[in-house]
């Protein structure tokens, strides 16, 4: 199985900031890499598809960036909707795994 | 706009067979071009892909759960279905059923399910 870890697995950040979140694939998987916001209680919702595609009614300041075994997810301007738990989910090889998730919180 | 809807039991009792639902509306479930899937989550834990079909029947599954487990369609109710047997509290989680793809990813999920497994 494609391991995929994700650094860090919290972060505390400001309304405002700029937070960088990064996943990396055991093997390469191309530009097989998805991330997800998931609130409490609520089922994940994708944000980006194809490493850098950004799913249609997400906002421009989510993007994502990467291929190979090393992919970044950034939020561009944090907003407080946007705390939240991320998952990067890799496509490229079954079974398809997600990492372990990064819980960005209110600073 | 595709919509997925749950249905299905939230308690199993140990060594049964955990049954979940997922209707599909707003699209054709055989005429998409990606899987129909299940996925899970643990309490406190993270994601767990489960496996996915094909509308035409064609399935692949989590090796960790091969053994137990059965995704089917059924196109003529626009339905597919989860089958998990002989389940323990190992099995306890929320379930969720998706849309699935390759290049796409996850882009539309189900409201999810609480499913405890307890006798």
């Amino acid at each position: 199985d494609i391991k995929m870890t994700q650094s860090p697995s919290s972060l505390s950040a400001s309304v405002g900031d700029r937070v960088t979140i990064t996943c990396r694939a055991s093997q390469s998987i191309s530009r097989h890499l998805h991330w997800y916001q998931q609130k409490p209680g609520k089922a994940p919702s994708l944000l980006i598809y194809g490493a850098s595609s950004l799913q249609s009614g997400v906002p421009s300041r989510f993007s994502g960036s990467g291929s190979g075994t090393d992919f970044t997810l950034t939020i561009r301007s944090l907003q407080p909707e946007d705390f939240a738990t991320y998952f990067c989910q890799q496509s490229d090889s079954s079974p398809w795994t997600f990492g372990q998730g990064t819980k960005v919180e209110i600073k | 706009q595709l919509q997925l809807q749950q249905s299905g039991p939230g308690l199993v009792k140990p060594s049964e067979t955990l049954s979940l639902t997922c209707t599909v509306s707003g699209g054709s479930i055989s005429s998409s071009t990606f899987y129909w899937g299940w996925i899970r989550q643990p309490p406190g834990k993270g994601l767990e892909w489960i496996g996915s079909s094909y509308y035409s029947g064609s399935a692949h599954y989590n090796p960790s759960l091969k053994s137990r487990v059965t995704i089917s369609v059924d196109t003529s109710k626009s339905q597919f279905s989860l089958r998990l047997d002989s389940v323990t509290a190992a099995d306890t989680a929320v379930y969720y059923c998706s849309s699935q793809d390759y290049f796409y990813g996850m882009a539309v999920w189900g409201q999810g399910t609480t499913v405890t497994v307890s006798s």
